[in-house]
């Protein structure tokens, strides 16, 4: 069974903070990392893809991927309110077009 | 350019009927995609389509099925509704090859009560 974790949350930062969001995976050979913001009562966004080993940035959001640690991070700096949302990482496994999502963590931006 | 469209957006069934769900995705995009997502869960994948081919299918029973229609409009079914049906059904779509490994889009999604 195909795996990927995630801390339900909720996280709760500041408002300006960095929010670190993580996602950790089972399968070894998993090949594209997605990362989906969700607010309350509405449907999943892409925020970010990653498949290579190491960090990318855009805007405020930073994907880092570590592949031998198997473990996929988001990172958003300078944290606004309007950041609050559930975060869904994505994994797909190698060779595979079915992806298998982590359960979300809530992210709380306070003022 | 509108965005992906379901139909329709809330439902209530009673268990053993069947219910048929509408997907039109953005215009140009040939890849469409149908999940369930429910408390329980989290979002699962259950199939798909691409130029009316089913592509790819998850884990999920034979009474979940789907098909599309030649102008990438989706439908999904689900035959003998069971109250674990009850979900959040999303559709997205994209208009790369690669469907859902690329960039996709998703619908608001329609909301299934089984009672």
């Amino acid at each position: 069974q195909k795996e990927v974790e995630q801390n339900s949350g909720p996280l709760s930062v500041p408002e300006g903070a960095i929010a670190s969001l993580n996602c950790t995976y089972s399968d070894r050979v998993s090949q594209s990392f997605f990362w989906y913001r969700q607010y309350s009562g509405k449907s999943p966004e892409l925020i970010m893809s990653i498949y290579s080993n190491g960090d990318k940035e855009d805007g405020r959001f930073t994907a880092q991927l570590n592949k031998a640690s198997q473990y996929v991070s988001l990172l958003i700096r300078d944290s606004q309110p309007s950041d609050s949302a559930t975060y869904l990482c994505a994994v797909f496994p190698g060779g595979s077009y079915i992806p298998t999502f982590g359960r979300g963590t809530s992210l709380i931006v306070h003022p | 350019k509108a965005g992906v469209t379901q139909t329709p957006r809330y439902l209530i069934k009673t268990r053993g009927q069947q219910v048929t769900l509408s997907c039109s995705p953005i215009s140009g995009h040939r890849s469409v995609s149908w999940y369930q997502q429910t408390p329980g869960q989290g979002l699962q994948f259950l199939f798909e389509y691409f130029s009316e081919t089913q592509r790819n299918k998850g884990n999920f029973p034979g009474r979940f099925s789907g098909r599309q229609f030649s102008n990438s409009r989706s439908e999904m079914n689900v035959s003998t509704l069971e109250l674990g049906d009850s979900a959040l059904y999303l559709c997205a779509s994209s208009s790369a090859p690669q469907g859902a490994r690329e960039t996709q889009y998703f619908g608001p999604g329609t909301r299934l009560l089984v009672l």
